[in-house]
């Protein structure tokens, strides 16, 4: 069955530390898409990256970096010289066919909550 | 230019009653979306609608009734509302179900 687990439920951090959100998932789809979202507290949740499964390049934006290894399942996400700004609920979500093969739905990790303290 | 926005952003009401939560998208996306977010901020996908046709129809309660007038609107309307209905409810929308999902500002629903 489908399904995105995100392991870290709380971390803490200090400002300018470097921090990394794990994200493992399972899928039987060869064609799959994943996804970072980020939920701040004012409780929007604004888009960070998307990724198909056919493309395993890391990629960079600023201080954000995406680590995607079909290997071991995993897109991990890493913040580099953290900021409090920074202080979120972040969410990894794959793309998959239903069990029917048929409609995409995005299925949800449970969300890790980062504080990132003065 | 907002590009999914909603209304209500808060809704405070009592049991019983019957309330609608509208969504608009100016993104031409084709797809269109409602989550449940719960207290702890667990995401689940309601239904989704492709072209004005419910595609994702999620395990709830007949008491939720989405509706598409047009490929811009989703409008979310429930029936008798109940304690565990206290959430806030996501809209979104996408190009296609492959697509990535851009969310509305979210409406706080509180049933006393």
């Amino acid at each position: 069955a489908q399904k995105v687990t995100q392991a870290q439920t709380e971390i803490s951090v200090v400002e300018k530390e470097d921090v990394t959100l794990d994200c493992v998932y399972e899928t039987r789809d060869t064609t799959y898409y994943l996804f970072w979202y980020k939920q701040p507290p004012s409780g929007e949740l604004v888009f960070l990256i998307r990724r198909n499964s056919f493309d395993e390049q890391n990629e960079i934006s600023g201080r954000y970096s995406w680590n995607f290894q079909k290997s071991t399942s995993s897109f991990n996400f890493t913040i580099t010289a953290s900021q409090v700004v920074d202080s979120a609920v972040y969410f990894c979500a794959l793309s998959d066919r239903d069990n029917a093969g048929n409609n995409r739905k995005l299925i949800w990790g449970l969300g890790t909550s980062l504080a990132v303290n003065p | 230019d907002t590009a999914v926005s909603q209304t209500p952003k808060y809704l405070v009401t009592q049991m019983g009653n019957d309330k609608s939560i509208k969504c608009e998208q100016n993104l031409g996306h084709d797809t269109m979306y409602w989550y449940k977010q719960d207290s702890k901020k667990f995401l689940k996908i309601m239904f989704s609608y492709n072209n004005k046709e419910l595609i994702i129809n999620e395990t709830v309660p007949n008491r939720f009734s989405p509706k598409s007038p047009d490929k811009a609107h989703l409008n979310l309307h429930i029936n008798s509302l109940e304690l565990g209905d206290s959430a806030v409810y996501f809209c979104a929308s996408s190009q296609d179900p492959k697509e990535t999902q851009y969310f509305g500002p979210g409406t706080r629903l509180l049933v006393l």
